[in-house]
């Protein structure tokens, strides 16, 4: 079982719909946990973090943990043709600073 | 204030030659990484230290050496290069706070193709 794991895109939306992006982790202990945005050819840049269960807004972004199902998820709302980019779900080890990434998934919002 | 540099961008190496991809931050935190991205992949872990003097084995650390003898440097060593090696190699730093927060800050990213 891999550490982290997306699901699979590329995920296609239009623009103004909602884009869901999901994501689970191994490691029952781990406590922090990380949304990236990387644009083709960038680097990843931080848009979310979250630490307890629940939800966390930001803007057009919310975080949802539930921890006992071990899942982390990413709401977009409002997408705009701007969001499109890959994005990367991290989780930090409890123990140590390891932080593992999923294999990504593809987002793109069209017009 | 930099941040996280990266050096070199871009480089090609014959397939046997080593080389040091280097990464220097100034951001103070005691947490480095290095991660490299296949085409089309997410970020796997290579070696990370959480300070000077330590360093510890990612995912996928086989052909590759490290050091951490600073808090500001932390070099990447690729000893006989192999066309698997061919990727994007990114340096990143970490906060490292206690309650697990541990932001990342990446480079710029370092091309390197083994042919």
């Amino acid at each position: 079982q891999k550490e982290v794991e997306q699901n699979s895109g590329p995920l296609s939306v239009p623009e103004g719909a909602i884009a869901s992006l999901n994501c689970t982790y191994s490691d029952r202990g781990s406590q922090s946990f990380f949304w990236y945005r990387q644009y083709s050819g960038k680097s990843p840049e931080l848009i979310m973090s979250i630490y307890s269960n629940g939800d966390k807004e930001d803007g057009r972004f919310t975080a949802q943990l539930n921890k006992a199902s071990q899942y982390v998820s990413l709401l977009i709302r409002d997408s705009q043709p701007s969001d499109s980019a890959t994005y990367l779900c991290a989780v930090n080890a409890p123990r140590d600073g390891k932080l593992t990434f999923g294999q990504g998934t593809i987002l793109t919002v069209h017009p | 204030n930099a941040g996280v540099t990266q050096t070199p961008k871009f480089r090609i190496l014959k397939i046997g030659q080593s080389m040091t991809l280097q990464c220097t931050q100034d951001m103070n935190h005691n947490y480095m990484y290095w991660y490299r991205q296949d085409p089309g992949m997410g970020l796997k872990l290579i070696y990370y230290s959480v300070g000077a003097g330590i360093t510890d084995k990612g995912e996928v650390p086989n052909g590759y050496n490290v050091s951490r003898s600073t808090t500001e440097d932390f070099p990447l060593r690729l000893e006989l290069a192999a066309p698997s090696q061919t990727s994007v190699y990114f340096c990143a730093t970490g906060t490292g706070a206690n309650s697990g927060a541990n932001v990342l800050t990446f480079g710029a990213g370092s091309r390197l193709t083994v042919l």
